[in-house]
């Protein structure tokens, strides 16, 4: 059974905090893995993926993959309340092609 | 990133009835993903959409239930069959050119059976 797993949350952190989102997965064949935001009652928005091992930065958010741990994050840098939303991570298939997604994290930024 | 079109964007079916859901992207995509989210819950993949060919659906899906179409590489149908509450959930399509462009999704089908 492949999984992908993540705390559910909430996880609150203060305006201009760092916020730190963590995923681990189970299949190790698994070759990349993305991060998508989704608001209430909205579908998901692709925020960023990532293949190789090492840091990702796009802007405040910086993915992190570490394969022989099988550990992938996200970190939001200067939080603002626009960013509360649920972050799901999703890890390709052993197929190479359909996404697993885990259940997502809740992130709240209190201003 | 592929713009995806997905209609209806919400609606309220009888029981024993079907709806199709349609997709419409705004290029040419390798792939194309139906899935179901539960209120609250993740996203559960029903099935990859191949173009010209029958659809490859997950553990726990099968055709009769949720035909699918995928007549070229920028249209594809979701139908949900004989509908039962136990159906009621918004459908997401997405699709991509391939993981080395991600995955977009569509604005997803809310559906009630009642």
């Amino acid at each position: 059974q492949k999984e992908v797993e993540q705390n559910s949350g909430p996880l609150s952190v203060p305006e201009g905090a760092i916020a730190s989102l963590n995923c681990t997965y189970s299949d190790r064949g698994s070759q990349s893995f993305f991060w998508y935001r989704q608001y209430s009652g909205k579908s998901p928005e692709l925020i960023m993926f990532i293949y190789s091992n090492g840091d990702k930065e796009d802007g405040r958010f910086t993915a992190q993959l570490n394969k022989a741990s099988q550990y992938v994050s996200l970190l939001i840098r200067d939080s603002q309340p626009s960013d509360s939303a649920t972050y799901l991570c999703a890890v390709s298939s052993n197929s190479g092609y359909a996404l697993n997604f885990g259940k997502g994290t809740s992130l709240l930024v209190t201003p | 990133s592929a713009v995806i079109s997905q209609k209806p964007s919400r609606d309220i079916c009888q029981r024993g009835t079907s709806l199709t859901i349609q997709c419409q992207v705004d290029s040419q995509v390798t792939m194309m993903f139906w899935y179901r989210q539960q209120p609250g819950q993740s996203l559960t993949l029903i099935a990859t959409a191949n173009q010209g060919s029958e659809a490859t659906y997950e553990s726990g899906f099968v055709i009769d239930k949720f035909p699918i179409s995928r007549p070229n590489l920028t249209f594809s149908t979701l139908t949900v069959s004989n509908m039962s509450p136990e159906d009621s959930s918004i459908y997401l399509c997405s699709a991509g050119r391939g993981q080395g462009d991600g995955y977009t999704f569509g604005s997803g089908t809310r559906l009630t059976v009642v």
